[in-house]
């Protein structure tokens, strides 16, 4: 089951601040988060694996709250190359083998910045 | 560095034609999987590879087939091609396994192969 994205749409001027917010009904082992341009391959932002825990990059952060199975994405003082559609993708708790069962992705939150 | 790599790019089918998709990586990543993105959808899961000799079937596997053909290498097959695979195709690698227990290690992602089906 596809994790829900919110918005699925901003726009924004460049140098305000957004949040991209990712839920799953399911209780989450990770979450990644990755952008993509138009007509390019996804790029990946980083991974969170635990409740809490924040990862940073550059001006774009991310939380993971374990219990909400929720995951934020946040980008401060944007800027004009931070368009793109962004995606979470989920990972499931529970499987205990080994190697790897692929992410669900949500369906993508569009950010156009606006000079 | 390459990365991954997909073949074709663009392929144009017509209804009840077989192609495969072909994809590489040199990364010496254990995992790769298929994707297929539609306009509103996101990604969905296709296929994975969780390791060499292993495939296992995604969200979407009806209508495809896979093959894991050494650590490299993972193509997709469409036997009858039909007019809702039309999409656009990616392929992505990565490594399973590592330090602290992580599962999930960051996908790379190939191109993409933009296929159409009339």
């Amino acid at each position: 089951q596809q994790p829900v994205q919110s918005p699925q749409a901003v726009i924004l001027r460049e140098g305000e601040d957004a949040v991209i917010n990712c839920s799953s009904s399911k209780a989450l082992y990770s979450v990644h988060w990755y952008r993509q341009k138009h007509g390019e391959a996804p790029v990946f932002l980083m991974i969170l694996l635990k409740g809490g825990e924040q990862k940073g990059h550059e001006k774009i952060s991310a939380s993971f709250n374990e219990k909400k199975q929720q995951s934020s994405l946040y980008l401060t003082a944007s800027q004009l190359s931070y368009s793109g559609t962004y995606f979470c993708g989920t990972e499931v708790r529970g499987y205990s083998g080994g190697g790897a069962d692929g992410l669900t992705f949500g369906k993508g939150t569009h950010l156009i910045i606006q000079p | 560095n390459a990365g991954v790599t997909q073949t074709p790019k663009f392929q144009v089918l017509k209804t009840g034609q077989s192609m495969t998709l072909q994809c590489a990586q040199d990364m010496n990543h254990n995992s790769m999987y298929w994707y297929r993105q539609d306009p509103g959808m996101g990604l969905r899961l296709i296929y994975y590879s969780a390791s060499e000799g292993t495939t296992d079937k995604g969200e979407v596997p009806n209508g495809y087939n896979v093959s894991r053909l050494n650590k490299r290498e993972f193509s997709l097959r469409l036997e009858s091609a039909a007019p809702s695979q039309t999409s656009v195709y990616f392929c992505a690698s990565s490594w399973q396994g590592g330090v602290g227990g992580l599962r999930s290690g960051e996908l790379f992602f190939g191109e993409g192969s933009r296929l159409t089906v009339l």
